[in-house]
Order: C-alpha cells, then structure tokens, then sequence
C-alpha cells in the first residue's frame, strides 16, 4: 500500500522531443506528488510537485499530470534538452515529511 | 546561502564496525530527514528530526539511529554494519513545520562495508 511504482526504469529520447515518466500509487491518502531530478553524484532536487486537488501543474517545459480515479501521475518534459539526461523520481507523501519514492527512471536525451 | 552539508563524503568500514554521518542542514530549516539509497531498493526513508524529535522512523532496523541537536545538525548511526548497509546516505533539510514541503538534499556519504 505504501509503495510508488515508477515506469520505464530507463528511457532514451531525442533532443526536441518529449520525455513521458509514469508513477502509480496505492495509497489513496497520500496527498503530495513531487518529482526530484537527480543528477550523478548529486543528491535529488526537487523539480516540481503536485496536491491532488489540481490536475495538472506546468512550470517551464515541466508538466505533472495527476489522474486522482486512476491513481497516477505523470510527468512529461517537453522539447527536452543534452541537459536534462539525469535519472528521475516520482514521491509520494501522507501529511507527513516522509516520502515514498519510485524506483527512478534514467533518462537519456541523445543530440 | 549554503546548502545541506555532509560529512564524511565517503567511508569504508568492515562489517561489525559502526559508523557515524553528519548533517547540517540549511540555515533555519529545522527538519531533517534521511533517507537510504542503493541500486536495489532505491531511495528508502530512515527518519526525520524536528525540534530534536523524531516526528517519523521508516521500517528499518534498530541498528539504525539518529539524534538532532538543538542547532539542528543532525547525525545518524549504523551499528553492527553488515555487507547491505554499503549505500548513499542522503541527508534532506526542510522549512516546513506542519505539512510537507520541498526537501533539500545533500550530496550525500557513500558508505562501503566490506
């Protein structure tokens, strides 16, 4: 009940075009949704979230899709760039500063 | 501003040994959490501190521990390390009181056990 389950584990995408990662979820009392992006010897940094009172969420070429009946979300980077090849979490949370996190995606965005 | 501070970056121990991580969270954040992260499992959550209590504890072993100090560094303890406990040890700091909010994290200590 508590885990977050993250597809494709890894994902190689041209450079313009458009990065699709999926999360499902259990716990219909999780209430907070973010995505981290985690750069090789980095820790995760936050790149956008969502509560499930909003559908969907866009910041820049960043969009979370969040489906409250299907339990999923989605995150999608449009026209992705070299620069955005990292490896990718989907979180989730209940009310409380403990997140569960999808197993990662590693992204790979070839010039 | 300076980030969340880890320290040792990286250490080797044996199994049996324990070890100690330190965190030093951004300045005026008073929540820290840590969290495990292997290839296996990925990013597991061990704890969180706020005010010098631990608000949250994840399912892992007694082995295990931490404490945060009234200045709100924060260390956690491995004791009896065994072959599995080698990973990244991600320390996060947080603003947020009450309802959660963004984690910043650190670079990490990567912990070997041989």
């Amino acid at each position: 009940q508590q885990q977050v389950k993250q597809s494709p584990q890894s994902l190689i995408v041209q450079k313009g075009g458009i990065s699709i990662i999926n999360c499902a979820y259990e716990n219909t009392a999780f209430d907070y949704f973010p995505w981290y992006q985690q750069f090789p010897g980095k820790g995760p940094a936050l790149l956008i979230a969502i509560r499930p009172d909003v559908s969907e969420k866009k910041e820049g070429r960043f969009t979370i899709s969040f489906n409250k009946s299907a339990k999923q979300f989605s995150l999608h980077i449009m026209d992705s760039q070299p620069g955005d090849s990292a490896t990718y979490f989907c979180a989730a949370s209940q009310g409380a500063q403990k997140l569960v996190f999808g197993q990662g995606t590693r992204l790979t965005i070839n010039p | 501003k300076a980030g969340v501070t880890q320290t040792p970056r990286y250490l080797i121990k044996t199994r049996g040994q324990q070890v100690t991580l330190s965190c030093s969270p951004i300045s005026g954040h008073r929540s820290v959490s840590w969290y495990q992260q292997t290839p296996g499992q990925g990013l597991q959550f061990l704890f969180e501190y706020f005010s010098e209590t631990q608000r949250n504890k994840g399912n892992f072993p007694g082995r295990f521990s931490g404490r945060q100090f009234s200045n709100s560094r924060s260390e956690m303890n491995v004791s009896t390390l065994e072959l599995g406990d080698s990973a990244l040890y991600l320390c996060a700091s947080s603003l947020s009181g009450t309802q959660v909010g963004e984690l910043f994290f650190g670079e990490g200590s990567r912990l070997t056990v041989l």
